[in-house]
């Protein structure tokens, strides 16, 4: 079935360090992903997309890993800060041409000064 | 630039009752989502909107309807409400049917007594 899922549920690190978020995803059929950040009382917020016919993607402090062949995606945070503390989730367009977002459950990033 | 607007922000209803949620779309785009998020989870998609008619739909039943205007804003309603229904509902934009980022308004908290 359709399922997006995450290896860890919580991440805790320290300001300045380097964050990875992992997230496994189970339709091989999806061609595109996207992460979101959500803080307490807001929806999510657009980070950073990756279609699959790349393997990475870049942006502003953070990268976007793409590996197909395990079906696996990675978001990762450089020198994280305290205000990139909230709970990340990573979509995958499970409807092909019909657009449609399927979320992982989301893993809560707690940064500490 | 106007982001995506939603109203109510928060509501209260009991069980059976009937409830309209509002969205206003990010200024540009004409393709309207509503999500479902329960607490500790990630968003669910129910359906979506594109030229006033429904395109796709998640597993939800039919007491889930919506609606989009000529201006692009939708509705979502939901009748003979029950206490599972309590979550968060999101509205997100986006421009056209292709892969591009959904843009989230903050939600609408419904709450079922």
């Amino acid at each position: 079935g359709e399922s997006v899922g995450l290896h860890l549920p919580t991440l805790s690190v320290q300001e300045g360090d380097n964050s990875i978020i992992n997230c496994a995803y189970s339709n091989s059929a999806s061609d595109y992903f996207i992460w979101y950040k959500q803080e307490s009382g807001k929806g999510p917020q657009f980070i950073i997309d990756i279609r699959s016919n790349m393997d990475k993607r870049q942006g502003q402090r953070v990268t976007v890993l793409l590996n197909k062949t395990v079906k696996h995606l990675s978001l990762q945070i450089a020198a994280t800060q305290p205000g990139d503390s909230a709970v990340y989730f990573c979509a995958e367009n499970s409807g092909g041409s019909n657009y449609k977002l399927t979320f992982g459950k989301g893993t809560l990033l707690t940064v500490n000064p | 630039d106007a982001g995506v607007t939603q109203s109510p922000t928060h509501l209260i209803k009991t069980r059976g009752q009937q409830v309209t949620l509002r969205c206003s779309p990010k200024s540009g785009h004409d393709t309207v989502s509503w999500y479902q998020q329960a607490l500790g989870q990630g968003p669910q998609f129910i359906f979506q909107y594109y030229e006033e008619e429904e395109r796709q739909r998640g597993n939800f039943p039919d007491r889930f309807s919506g609606h989009q205007f000529p201006n692009y804003s939708s509705e979502l309603n939901v009748n003979a409400l029950l206490l599972g229904d309590s979550a968060l509902y999101l509205c997100a934009s986006t421009f056209g049917l292709g892969n591009q980022p959904q843009h989230f308004g903050d939600g609408t908290r419904l709450s079922i007594l």
